[in-house]
């Protein structure tokens, strides 16, 4: 049972572009989220998260919305640069166990010269 | 520089036979993950502890699957007997026990995997 959903298995965007990946949820219970950021033969590295306090978060070039009546947040990189390719994994917790922590498939993001 | 370290890398190994990963947390965190990577099921949750306690492992095959937490340092994932479904890359993450009253959180820490093929 996927619970956190990422439909997108990969993009493709310009340097200098904004890069806009999606993430669904299900679980009516999550309430914090990550983005985490992974490159290739390396452990996923956190990048980025969002209580369900909140529906925004910026953090440099890298911004994360909520919409919880949406079950969805997305993750935007304004401006885009070609180090940021990789393949970026959603992550949710329940209110009541903060280390069920719930990833989806991930987007791999390739970000062109 | 605080790492989470895996051990193997890499391992090869043939169908029936043992399997064990080992990981070795940050010194003190006190949440050890283990995840595993798929094509179709992006980072799967296997197991995790607690103060060296196992507070959930919902997501392993109980048959062939077991996560143990010797001490402190050392979290292992074993597969008995190994088939080659279980191929994958095999995570271990660490992290502290997160305040949530201000909707704070400690993001996990990832090691670099264990990438198992059984053939």
């Amino acid at each position: 049972d996927q619970q956190v959903k990422q439909n997108s298995p990969s993009l493709s965007v310009q340097e200098g572009r904004i890069s806009i990946l999606n993430c669904d949820y299900t679980n009516s219970m999550f309430d914090y989220f990550l983005w985490y950021k992974k490159y290739p033969a390396e452990g996923p590295t956190f990048l980025i998260s969002i209580s369900s306090i909140k529906d925004k978060n910026e953090d440099g070039r890298f911004t994360v919305f909520l919409n919880k009546s949406a079950k969805h947040l997305s993750l935007h990189i304004v401006p885009s640069q070609p180090g940021d390719s990789a393949v970026y994994f959603c992550a949710a917790t329940p209110k009541d166990n903060n280390n069920d922590m719930r990833f989806g498939a991930g987007t791999r993001l390739t970000v062109k010269p | 520089d605080a790492r989470v370290t895996q051990t193997p890398r890499h391992k090869v190994t043939e169908m029936g036979q043992e399997v064990t990963m080992r990981c070795q947390p940050i010194l003190g965190h006190n949440t050890v993950f283990w995840y595993r990577q798929t094509m179709m099921q992006g980072l799967e949750l296997l197991a995790y502890f607690r103060n060296r306690a196992p507070l959930d492992d919902s997501g392993m095959p109980k048959d062939r699957f077991s996560a143990e937490m010797p001490d402190a340092t050392l979290a292992t994932l074993k597969i008995q007997p190994s088939e080659p479904r279980d191929s994958a890359v095999y995570f271990c993450a660490s992290g502290l026990a997160l305040i949530r009253g201000q909707g704070l959180y400690t993001e996990a820490f990832f090691g670099q995997g264990t990438r198992l093929t059984v053939v």
